[in-house]
């Protein structure tokens, strides 16, 4: 099984309401991470779990909380979202941790979840 | 900052014509891997090139690295309409940024049937 799953695919909310974005993979992988990409851009890093650990926070602002319950299991929640944060939110996961610069090995992504804040 | 800069930002071909995407990087990398993105979908890993590595192929795809002048090429050959995406080169960089992949701008590539 060679596929992370991302649930909803598409999220309509309003400023005030409370979502989670969720992603899932079975491949044993222990690196995770959630991207934000605008239309035409590239993805933009935003957390990165490494060992069900928050290893990495690009400097993300509070309205969102990433979780990592478990090895296979990875949220995002969102609270006072603003217009600009409309976007899609990708999930990917890599084989290994972070250790020596292993973040940087194939990365599997999510189809995504396609964010519209009202 | 942004790592890789790919050339052409946008390239419109014919079915069964041979496509080129370049990529152009400043910093010393691990790897740089090729990525393509179907419209408003996930990434999907072509293939990936060690450093150390300066060709590689993988079915229609021929990926070429130069290290010296910090770039490296993908070539699709006998372009198919399913082929049409936009393609991202993604650089594993070395050094102070070694936890993840730093993606370029994307070149979109439309196969015309």
């Amino acid at each position: 099984d060679t596929e992370v799953t991302q649930t909803p695919k598409h999220l309509v909310m309003g400023m005030t309401n409370k979502k989670s974005l969720k992603c899932e993979q079975h491949m044993g992988h222990r690196a995770m991470y959630w991207y934000k990409q605008k239309a035409k851009k590239p993805p933009e890093l935003m957390f990165v779990y490494s060992y069900e650990k928050l290893s990495i926070n690009e400097s993300v602002p509070s309205r969102f909380s990433p979780e990592c319950p478990n090895s296979s299991l990875l949220n995002l929640h969102l609270h006072a979202l603003q217009p600009e944060d409309s976007a899609l939110y990708l999930c990917a996961s890599s084989r290994w941790g972070l250790a020596g610069g292993r973040g940087t090995d194939t990365q599997y992504f999510g189809p995504g979840t396609r964010l519209t804040v009202l | 900052s942004q790592q890789g800069e790919e050339d052409p930002q946008a390239l419109s071909i014919q079915e069964g014509e041979n496509a080129t995407m370049n990529c152009s990087y400043k910093t010393s990398i691990n790897n740089l891997q090729w990525y393509r993105q179907n419209s408003g979908r996930g990434l999907v890993h072509l293939i990936l090139i060690r450093s150390n590595e300066r060709e590689k192929h993988s079915g229609r795809l021929r990926v070429t690295l130069d290290t010296s002048k910090k770039s490296s090429s993908l070539l699709i050959t006998a372009s198919r309409a399913a082929d049409t995406a936009s393609y991202f080169c993604a650089t594993g960089n070395s050094g102070g940024s070694n936890y993840k992949l730093t993606f370029g701008k994307g070149t979109l590539l439309t196969v015309n049937p």
